[in-house]
């Protein structure tokens, strides 16, 4: 059984659109986070969500709109694309600490092309 | 806030030894090393917590000095299998479960 899994693993589209990945846990974790991985490989943190609830929320355009309807699902909806937004889109998961972050599983990853 | 990692490429030959460092300007509540191969998902490899504690993989040895606020990964006798991208992630706010990486040291086993 896949831990974390991402659907769909392509995304190709035109600028303007409208399109979303969805994400699924079944480790029992109970945060939930989608990482940006540039062209350069930069894996950047975009959203956290602890049990349904957002706890990060980086500097991201309001065009990405992420939800979580229970804890072992996180889905990220993006309006508008742009060129800009071309990436590899990474969900993960992990169990919370009080300290510390715990070890992050991630999902294989959502290519989206924007053209 | 992103942490610096060193050196940026890494190439070496089977059974040769690396070693890949991560700075940060921040104190540190926790330092953890993930591998990427080409294509795939990053993959936990080892956690520091603040304080001496590690887990992780039995075969892949790491060093956290709190002070400093660095850390560094000990590749030993290298293998092909540990080609990749290695990236530290950082912990600079206390139960924040906000994993900060670096922009990744590229490793080139030959």
């Amino acid at each position: 059984d896949t831990a974390v899994s991402q659907t769909p693993k392509y995304l190709v589209t035109q600028m303007g659109n409208d399109k979303s990945i969805k994400c699924e846990q079944n480790l029992g974790h109970d945060t939930m986070y989608w990482y940006k991985q540039d062209s350069k490989k930069f894996l950047k943190i975009m959203f956290s969500y602890n049990n349904k609830e957002l706890i990060i929320n980086e500097t991201v355009p309001n065009r990405f709109s992420p939800k979580s309807p229970d804890k072992a699902h996180l889905n990220l909806h993006i309006n508008s694309l742009e060129l800009g937004d071309s990436a590899v889109y990474f969900c993960a998961s992990s169990l919370r600490t009080v300290a510390n972050t715990g070890e992050l599983f991630f999902g294989e990853g959502s290519r989206l092309t924007v053209l | 806030q992103q942490p610096v990692q060193s050196p940026q490429a890494v190439i070496l030959r089977e059974g040769e030894d690396a070693v890949i460092n991560c700075s940060s300007s921040k104190a540190l509540y926790s330092v953890h090393w993930y591998r990427q191969k080409h294509g795939e998902a990053p993959v936990f490899l080892m956690i520091l917590l603040k304080g001496g504690e590690q887990k992780g993989h039995e075969k892949i040895s790491a060093s956290f000095n709190e002070k400093k606020q660095q850390s560094s990964l000990y590749l030993t006798a290298s293998q092909l299998s540990y080609s990749g991208t290695y990236f530290c992630g950082t912990d600079v706010i206390q139960g924040a479960q906000k994993l900060v990486f670096g922009q990744g040291t590229r490793l080139t086993i030959n």
